[in-house]
């Protein structure tokens, strides 16, 4: 259980196009998703919390005119890179909060997704 | 401010010998804490989590940790490595009540020597 996907494994693209992430909770639904963004050889940076039904929380920092998320059902997130740049290509993780009572601190992720921007 | 520590970037071990990943925390609440181990270009999969139960807390693959308030710490051990537990471990801290953030620690890149 709590098995978490996304879509696509890696996408390149290029300067100044939108790129779809999408974050799916398999065998549970989630109220709330996270998405991160990780640089090679570094630990994750938390980008906004998605809860669903509701605007996505931000971290200071991000741009959320730039990152739209999302949340639009209790199984799928989706993030949006908005005319891409090659400082964005990055690995993007997202991740679900368990839905059970007894889980729901724990987060569980997807296997992550490669962006490119050329 | 809660943090968490891992310390040392990168621990290197002989195939058998005895795993010990550390990490401390830094917390005024009582913290739930985890470890997460991540493959090359994979997400991060849970390998345990502690949450004021059992202080010793078994996970998967034959890892565990000890939550040790005394020490603000939650090492990772493994009693024997594998060649297959090369990778990344991230120990990581939320709280109650945080809405469920997690804050990670930088990551402990873990080689295993044949």
């Amino acid at each position: 259980g709590a098995v978490v996907s996304q879509h696509p494994s890696w996408v390149i693209c290029k300067s100044g196009t939108s790129v779809k992430i999408e974050c799916r909770s398999l065998d549970f639904q989630a109220t709330t998703m996270f998405w991160y963004r990780q640089f090679p050889k570094q630990s994750l940076m938390l980008m906004a919390t998605s809860n669903e039904g509701s605007k996505a929380t931000y971290e200071q920092g991000v741009e959320k005119d730039k990152f739209l998320i999302n949340h639009a059902s209790l199984t799928l997130s989706t993030l949006t890179v908005t005319s891409a740049h090659p400082e964005d290509s990055s690995f993007y993780i997202c991740s679900a909060r368990g839905s059970r009572t007894s889980d729901t601190d724990t987060q569980y992720f997807g296997p992550g997704t490669r962006l490119t921007v050329l | 401010a809660q943090s968490v520590t891992q310390l040392g970037s990168h621990v290197s071990v002989s195939e058998g010998a005895l795993v010990l990943l550390r990490c401390n925390y830094s917390s005024s609440v009582p913290p739930y804490l985890f470890w997460y181990v991540q493959y090359p270009n994979q997400g991060l999969q849970l390998l345990l989590k502690y949450t004021s139960a059992a202080t010793l807390v078994k996970g998967i693959n034959g890892f565990e940790a000890e939550f040790k308030k005394s020490e603000t710490s939650f090492h990772l051990t493994k009693p024997s490595a594998h060649m297959s537990d090369a990778a990344e471990y991230f120990c990581a801290v939320s709280f109650r009540g945080s809405a469920s953030k997690i804050i990670f620690g930088s990551g402990t890149r873990l080689s295993i020597r044949p």
